[in-house]
């Protein structure tokens, strides 16, 4: 398996670009979330999803959209991207074990805006 | 609303030497507790988890965690550092069910030779 994969690796944008930030996972994992890690801040939840056609606002929605068409993928898409979008950003998958969740990260997207 | 604590933004310690990094959260409820590791440029591994039962609990790399209800803690511990286990810790809290994290703001353990 491949686990968690994101692509692209590193993206730079000029201010108010659009583009999608990709991920996917192949170990049929009901749930997903987007990540952002910033210095001092650590991880914060962006939006998230518990299932195909299925997704819901995290700590910091704002400016951003996200969509799950299908199991493996879940993509997050920058509507119109700004300075304070700078950040790393981190796609995680999971499934319920012991009454938890097992989270699985992808490497990272470390997106700069210019 | 829940939340996570790391009161250390970095930690030295001398290769050997016992190892602690603090956690405490504020939750309601019967929390889960995690650790993760970040590694240069890399991404986050799972270190460990408390979900219920022995509040001692023993993870990878030789890291272990002690769950302390009535202190709100929860330190990550190691017996002997090594200079590879320099890296990034971030402490994170869930629910049951619930398929996300709360994070700590991250401590970064600095292991000299």
């Amino acid at each position: 398996n491949a686990g968690v994969t994101q692509t692209p690796k590193f993206q730079v944008l000029k201010t108010g670009q659009s583009m999608t930030l990709q991920c996917a996972q192949d170990m049929n994992h009901e749930y997903m979330s987007w990540y952002r890690q910033d210095p001092g801040m650590g991880l914060r939840l962006i939006h998230y999803s518990v299932g195909a056609g299925i997704t819901d606002q995290g700590e910091v929605p704002n400016g951003y959209n996200v969509s799950r068409s299908t199991t493996e993928d879940f993509p997050l898409r920058l509507l119109s991207a700004a300075p304070s979008q700078t950040s790393v950003y981190f796609c995680a998958s999971s499934y319920r074990a012991s009454g938890s969740y097992e989270q699985y990260f992808g490497p990272g997207t470390r997106l700069t805006v210019t | 609303a829940q939340s996570v604590a790391q009161p250390e933004d970095q930690v030295n310690v001398a290769e050997g030497n016992p190892l602690t990094v603090k956690c405490t959260y504020s939750v309601s409820g019967n929390p889960y507790l995690f650790w993760y590791v970040q590694y240069p440029n890399r991404g986050l591994q799972f270190l460990l988890k408390y979900i219920t039962g022995d509040n001692l609990v023993k993870g990878s790399y030789g890291f272990e965690a002690e769950f302390n209800k009535s202190q709100t803690s929860f330190h990550l511990k190691k017996p002997s550092a090594l200079v590879s286990d320099s890296a990034l810790y971030f402490c994170a809290v869930s629910f049951s069910g619930y398929s996300t994290l709360t994070f700590g703001k991250g401590t970064m353990l600095l292991v000299s030779p």
